[in-house]
């Protein structure tokens, strides 16, 4: 079975500054994605940012970018210039693909909890 | 296109009743499920549907039904509701490569 795990239940940064969240994972799975969540305050999940495992290239969206390291089956989340608006939970999220027409769901890790301070 | 919506947004049921979370999604994906998030602990799969008649057990399905008779709509039914689940709930559609997720449902039992 998959597992994922988040061992910062709370971080905080201030704005500007760069933050890194953690997450592990454990899978004997070869073909999957990898994903880290956003939940604000007004409970959304809104999807920050998505890794398929067979790129090896670090996925990257705006201030938000992963480092993806399959061997070590780790996938953290770097916030660059954090604002004030960032500050939510934040959830990675593993999912099997087992097929191309049929995905499989997704577990997640427990969570961190980000304040963003001015 | 209004995404997946979940009804009601808020709901406290007292020990025993049933009820229905209601779910609906318009961008045509064959897979459904729904999950329950606790403090502490993520979002759990609840029970999941990969098209129309075909559903599925996750990892926390007792004392809930499902069943998806379009490929629109996924209703999550509470047969006797108790306190352990007080919880939010969250219906999600996906295509092969990312979940959707409704605004969730708080759900307290007393």
């Amino acid at each position: 079975a998959q597992t994922v795990t988040q061992s910062q239940p709370e971080m905080s940064v201030q704005e500007a500054e760069t933050v890194t969240l953690s997450c592990t994972y454990d899978t004997s799975e070869s073909n999957y994605y990898l994903f880290w969540y956003k939940q604000p305050p007004s409970r959304q999940m809104i999807l920050v940012i998505r890794q398929e495992a067979y790129k090896q290239q670090n996925a990257t969206e705006n201030r938000f970018s992963v480092n993806f390291q399959k061997a070590a089956k780790s996938f953290s989340l770097k916030i660059s210039d954090s604002q004030l608006g960032d500050t939510a939970m934040y959830f990675c999220a593993f999912m099997k693909l087992r097929s191309f027409y049929n995905t499989d769901k997704l577990i997640f890790g427990t969570g961190t909890r980000l304040q963003v301070f001015p | 296109n209004a995404g997946v919506t979940q009804t009601p947004k808020f709901q406290v049921l007292k020990t025993g009743q049933s009820m229905t979370l209601q779910c609906a999604q318009d961008m045509n994906h064959e897979y459904m499920s729904w999950y329950r998030q606790d403090p502490g602990m993520g979002l759990r799969l609840i029970h999941y549907s990969v098209g129309a008649g075909i559903t599925d057990q996750g990892e926390v399905p007792n004392g809930y039904n499902v069943s998806r008779s379009t490929t629109e709509d996924f209703p999550l039914r509470l047969l006797s509701a108790a306190p352990s689940q007080t919880s939010v709930y969250f219906c999600a559609s996906s295509n092969p490569y990312e979940q959707y997720f409704g605004p969730g449902t708080r759900l307290t039992v007393t």
